[in-house]
């Protein structure tokens, strides 16, 4: 089955500077693969996703890039804020029957430093 | 307003006390999954349901059951909680076929003593 790793598991920043998150999948038939952000007390809401269809996509100061090649994916944080501040959970869409079912990393706990 | 809800959203409970968590979403969405969050595991999914009385098994179903009976509800049941069962737990709904798109409800954190 699909598995998804995520890294780095801390990353901390200073305001203003950018962040990056790194994912790797394993299976070739994934083709969803979205973002989501946690903030403290609540539960994860999507934030950015990317088909397989596509390389990049961009949305103000988020982006992801998608290499179907190299099975992995990345999120990018431009100029961030305070408010970034969060856990960032990255997933790809499993396989087999379950069409809906997405596998989750492990998490990133970013900070940004004010 | 769309969303997702969880009830209650904190418990504490001890071992082998039947326990119910209720999910409930307003968006008419097909699909519908339970998922555990522990400190560096991520999300785990414990059950699925793609329909009313559709329901498989996720990742780490052991110590689980659930039931779909209509289409917007979808409780977590525990029939003996153990203290391994102590974690964050999440419902989340999307609108089906290969919809990926998952909206979560705000968690509810349990305490097995």
């Amino acid at each position: 089955g699909e598995n998804v790793e995520q890294h780095p598991s801390t990353l901390s920043v200073q305001e203003g500077d950018s962040a990056v998150i790194k994912c790797t999948y394993s299976d070739s038939a994934s083709n969803y693969f979205p973002w989501y952000k946690q903030e403290l007390g609540k539960g994860p809401q999507l934030i950015i996703d990317i088909r397989s269809n596509v390389g990049e996509k961009k949305d103000q100061r988020i982006a992801v890039t998608l290499n179907k090649t190299a099975k992995h994916f990345s999120l990018h944080i431009t100029e961030t804020q305070p408010e970034d501040s969060a856990v960032y959970f990255c997933a790809a869409s499993g396989s087999g029957g379950a069409t809906n079912k997405l596998i989750f990393g492990t998490g990133t706990l970013l900070a940004v430093q004010p | 307003e769309a969303q997702v809800t969880q009830n209650p959203r904190y418990l504490i409970t001890v071992t082998g006390k039947k326990l119910t968590v209720t999910c409930s979403q307003n968006m008419n969405h097909e699909y519908m999954s339970w998922y555990r969050q522990d400190p560096g595991l991520g999300l785990r999914q414990i059950y699925y349901s793609m329909n009313v009385e559709v329901t498989d098994k996720g990742d780490v179903p052991e110590g689980y059951k659930v039931s779909r009976k209509e289409k917007r509800n979808f409780p977590l049941i525990l029939e003996s909680p153990s203290p391994n069962q102590t974690s964050l737990y999440f419902c989340a709904s999307s609108l089906g076929d290969r919809s990926y798109e998952q909206y979560f409800g705000p968690g509810t954190r349990l305490t097995v003593t």
